[in-house]
């Protein structure tokens, strides 16, 4: 059974830039989260996607963007990139939306802003 | 604030000891707790999950849930230099931020041969 499929794996980009990641969950998985993880801050929340619908969003400017298709598969831009947007985003995968489900990581695109 | 603390360490234990990581949570409405695996450049890993209190054994760990005290540790039994990574608490709670989870800032874990 195939894992979580984050692509790309590496991206350099420049500031004002903007970037688009794609996350391929779990066959099955119906809910897809974004988290953004560096070594100041270490692991934040950034939406969970459920349904096609955004259902939890974190603490981050507008300029993080997301959605998920209707075969669950999720996409996060992020616009006018910044320096400080350097970091590892991981996609997690879960069965569904819930407390007592477990969520699954992909293995991350890591994004440089230089 | 939904809070969760860990040592940061680094842990460092000799191979075939027991390696004991902690973790302290603050909102009483935490649900389920998890335990991931990181190496370095690496994505988490999940590696336990527990819902209840009490331990739950797999192979050579056990999570360990207490929720009164607000606690979740992780033991894991005869460790290898394989275990060396950093290990990462999480946890949900209930209500509208049901899928979210909250983690802490890892412990490095060192196995030495």
């Amino acid at each position: 059974k195939a894992g979580v499929t984050q692509t790309p794996r590496y991206l350099i980009k420049t500031r004002g830039q903007q970037v688009t990641l794609s996350c391929s969950p779990i066959s099955g998985h119906r809910s897809v989260s974004w988290y953004q993880q560096t070594p100041g801050q270490g692991l934040q929340f950034l939406f969970e996607y459920f349904s096609e619908t955004q259902r939890n969003k974190g603490n981050f400017p507008g300029r993080f963007s997301g959605r998920q298709f209707s075969n669950s598969r999720s996409e996060m831009n992020v616009s006018t990139l910044e320096l400080g947007d350097s970091a590892l985003y991981l996609c997690a995968s879960s069965l569904v939306q819930g407390t007592n489900t477990e969520a699954f990581f992909g293995q991350g695109t890591r994004l440089t802003v230089v | 604030q939904k809070e969760v603390e860990q040592n940061s360490g680094p842990l460092s234990v000799p191979e075939g000891a027991i390696a004991s990581l902690n973790c302290t949570y603050s909102d009483r409405g935490s649900q389920s707790f998890f335990w991931y695996r990181q190496y370095s450049g690496k994505s988490p890993e999940l590696i336990m999950s527990i819902y209840s209190n009490g331990d739950k054994e797999d192979g050579r760990f056990t999570a360990q849930l207490n929720k009164a005290s607000q606690y979740v540790s992780l033991l894991i039994r005869d460790s290898q230099p394989s275990d060396s990574a950093t290990y990462l608490c999480a946890v949900k709670h209930r209500g509208s931020t049901l899928g979210r989870l909250y983690f802490g800032r890892g412990t490095q874990l060192t196995v030495w041969p």
